[in-house]
């Protein structure tokens, strides 16, 4: 049992490039998450998708785009990327609403750095 | 909206001692509330979880919190640390059915 797979691991753009982050989970979860971590900020929802078919804006969304492409995979695109983007992404998914006390499961991360 | 304070930002403790984390949040209504681990260049894993039916909270590898709401606290706690605890801590508040608030993380370092 994967859980949550994010890939690349490591990834180094120049200002203005593209990327794809992939993230899949085989847990058959509903809900899916893309979070951001900074130092001392700990993590920031950045969209989430309570269901397969839907995307809604997190905390820091601008500079962002999500793809839900089936119940499995959850992507988040950087159209243009710029240093502020230097982070590392998390995926995570739940079976259901944190308000219901289900749980996230966190992927490994991705470390992003934009030059 | 839902805030966190992690009240220490680095923990020092000697193996064998007490560990404490502190937080506290804001809430306008009864929250969800969690602990979660992150252990250096990995993601983060559910230490434990509030979910009204008892204050007192028991989670994996020791650990324990006390949810107070009249001092609106959820603080951390285990007995006696062990070097694998070393790790930085995270206290999250749930904002909405879909959206968590993540505290600033504690870091602990563990002594030998």
């Amino acid at each position: 049992n994967a859980g949550v797979t994010q890939t690349p691991k490591f990834q180094v753009l120049k200002t203005g490039q593209s990327m794809t982050l992939q993230c899949a989970q085989d847990m058959n979860h509903n809900s899916m998450y893309w979070y951001r971590q900074d130092p001392g900020m700990g993590l920031r929802l950045i969209y989430y998708s309570a269901s397969e078919g839907t995307t809604d804006k997190g905390e820091v969304p601008n500079g962002y785009n999500v793809s839900r492409l089936n119940k499995r995979e959850f992507s988040l695109r950087l159209e243009s990327a710029a240093p502020s983007q230097t982070s590392v992404y998390f995926c995570a998914s739940s079976e259901g609403p944190v308000q219901e006390y289900y749980e996230q499961y966190f992927g490994p991360g991705t470390r992003l750095t934009v030059t | 909206a839902q805030s966190v304070t992690q009240l220490d930002s680095h923990v020092s403790v000697s193996e064998g001692t007490p560990v404490l984390l502190r937080c506290n949040y804001s809430s306008s209504y009864s929250p969800s509330l969690f602990w979660y681990v992150q252990h250096p260049n990995k993601g983060l894993q559910l230490l434990l979880k509030y979910t009204s039916a008892a204050t007192l909270v028991k989670g994996i590898n020791g650990f324990e919190a006390e949810f107070k709401k009249s001092e609106t606290s959820f603080h951390l706690t285990k007995p006696s640390a062990h070097m694998s605890d070393a790790a930085e801590y995270f206290c999250v508040v749930s904002d909405s059915d879909y959206k968590l608030s993540f505290g600033a993380g504690t870091t602990v370092t563990v002594r030998a």
